[in-house]
């Protein structure tokens, strides 16, 4: 039993470029989040979605966009990455009772 | 005014002592809380989750949540090295987990 898989671990990018974080549950969760945690902020939710096909904005969601692809996946894409979105991203789904958290990416925009 | 606040800390007790953490929410209609453990560099991990008032014991844990009062706290009974950490606490209202941004514990032995 996996839980929530992110790929990947570790990315450095430049500015400018555009890449997509994946991640994956096997435990046939509906509600699914992305948080976004900078030294001294916790956990900052991003974008999270209900369930599949619908998605809603967080706390801070500006230079982002995600994908519900199915059930299982849920995708958190940067366009145009800026120094500012060098931070630890973590995926997580849940249940009414707990949120199950990914092991995170940590990505550098230099 | 943010959604979940917490003390930053860092909160230093000594080995043995209760260490007690506290989190006020501002959305009155905030359904259940949850209290989280976050090491240096790992995921954080659920010690509690609470949706009525009172308290809810598991094992050295005590969650506290007063509604009226809009606050959710987590006791932690003889307290160990072994539980320095930052512990988040978590707001659910609706389908929305807003974290707030921790509070450092450290136990000194």
């Amino acid at each position: 039993n996996a839980g929530v898989t992110q790929t990947p671990k570790f990315q450095v990018l430049k500015t400018g470029q555009s890449m997509t974080l994946q991640c994956a549950q096997d435990m046939n969760h509906n509600s699914m989040y992305w948080y976004r945690q900078d030294p001294g902020m916790g956990l900052r939710l991003i974008y999270y979605s209900a369930s599949e096909g619908t998605t809603d904005k967080g706390e801070v969601p500006n230079g982002y966009n995600v994908s519900r692809l199915n059930k299982r996946e849920f995708s958190l894409r940067l366009e145009s990455a800026a120094p500012s979105q060098t931070s630890v991203y973590f995926c997580a789904s849940r249940t009414y009772t707990e949120a199950f958290f990914g092991q995170g990416t940590r990505l550098t925009v230099v | 005014q943010k959604e979940v606040e917490q003390n930053s800390g860092p909160l230093s007790v000594p080995e043995g002592a209760i260490a007690s953490l506290n989190c006020t929410y501002s959305d009155r209609g905030s359904q259940s809380f949850f209290w989280y453990r976050q090491y240096s560099g790992k995921s954080p991990e659920l010690i509690m989750f609470i949706y009525s008032n009172g308290d809810k014991e598991d094992g050295r844990f005590t969650a506290q949540l007063n509604k009226a009062s809009q606050y959710v706290s987590l006791l932690i009974r003889d307290s160990q090295p072994s539980d320095s950490a930052t512990y988040l606490c978590a707001v659910n209202n609706g389908n929305k987990l807003v974290f707030g941004a921790g509070t450092i514990l450290r136990v000194k032995s």
